[in-house]
């Protein structure tokens, strides 16, 4: 089975432009969480998705955005990027909430 | 407020030691999550508990639900271990499902 794909991989931004990054699941995996790691903050929760409703939300402003797709793919939106959105965000899928998460490989946002 | 925390933040072993990072948290959980970070970015799951014990090859983590307290052991580390190790918790308050994680443990063992 592939795994969990992100695109891209990197990226690099404007402030104040905004973004639109992809993730697709393992094949059969509904839940997608969206994270974002810095290293000041390390690893916070943006949220999860699961047959294309948003089930749970982080503590994230509203400029951060999300949707999920009849196929579990995912996507997430920044606008108006900011400098300390520079980070890397990873998406996980699972089979559902008490089921183990696999990782993708990460889109680095590089905001200057 | 740190909902979880890991200790130490660092640490340096020899090949061959035997290895333990302690997680604690706040909050009541439906699962902990033990995650592996290796350089360059790239995130693997090596355990979720709700309760026990679980093992996989030198890998062995553990829990205490009553002492909100989790363990992560490496038995006869190696280099390829070097490594963050990260404790995530995950629960579900008023709000909806939530994930917390601990800032990590640097993990490098010498050859």
């Amino acid at each position: 089975k592939a795994g969990v794909t992100q695109t891209p991989r990197y990226l690099i931004k404007t402030r104040g432009q905004q973004v639109t990054l992809s993730c697709s699941p393992i094949s059969g995996h509904r839940s997608v969480s969206w994270y974002q790691q810095t290293p000041g903050q390390g690893l916070q929760f943006l949220f999860e998705y699961f047959s294309e409703t948003q089930r749970n939300k982080g503590n994230f402003p509203g400029r951060f955005s999300g949707r999920q797709f009849s196929n579990s793919r995912s996507e997430m939106n920044v606008s108006t990027l900011e400098l300390g959105d520079s980070a890397l965000y990873l998406c996980a899928s699972s089979l559902a909430d008490d089921y183990e998460q696999y990782f993708g490989p990460g889109t680095r946002l590089t905001v200057t | 407020k740190n909902e979880v925390e890991q200790s130490p933040q660092n640490l340096t072993a020899q090949e061959g030691e035997f290895i333990t990072i302690n997680c604690s948290y706040s909050v009541g959980i439906s699962a902990l999550h033990w995650l592996q970070q290796h350089p360059g970015g790239g995130i693997v799951s090596l355990f979720m508990l709700s309760s026990g014990k679980k093992k996989h090859g030198r890998l062995i983590a553990t829990i205490n639900i009553q002492e909100k307290h989790s363990s992560l052991h490496i038995t006869a580390s190696h280099p390829r271990d070097s490594a963050v190790y990260i404790c995530a918790v995950f629960f579900t308050p008023d709000t909806g499902n939530q994930f917390y994680f601990g800032t990590g443990t640097s993990l490098t063992v010498i050859p």
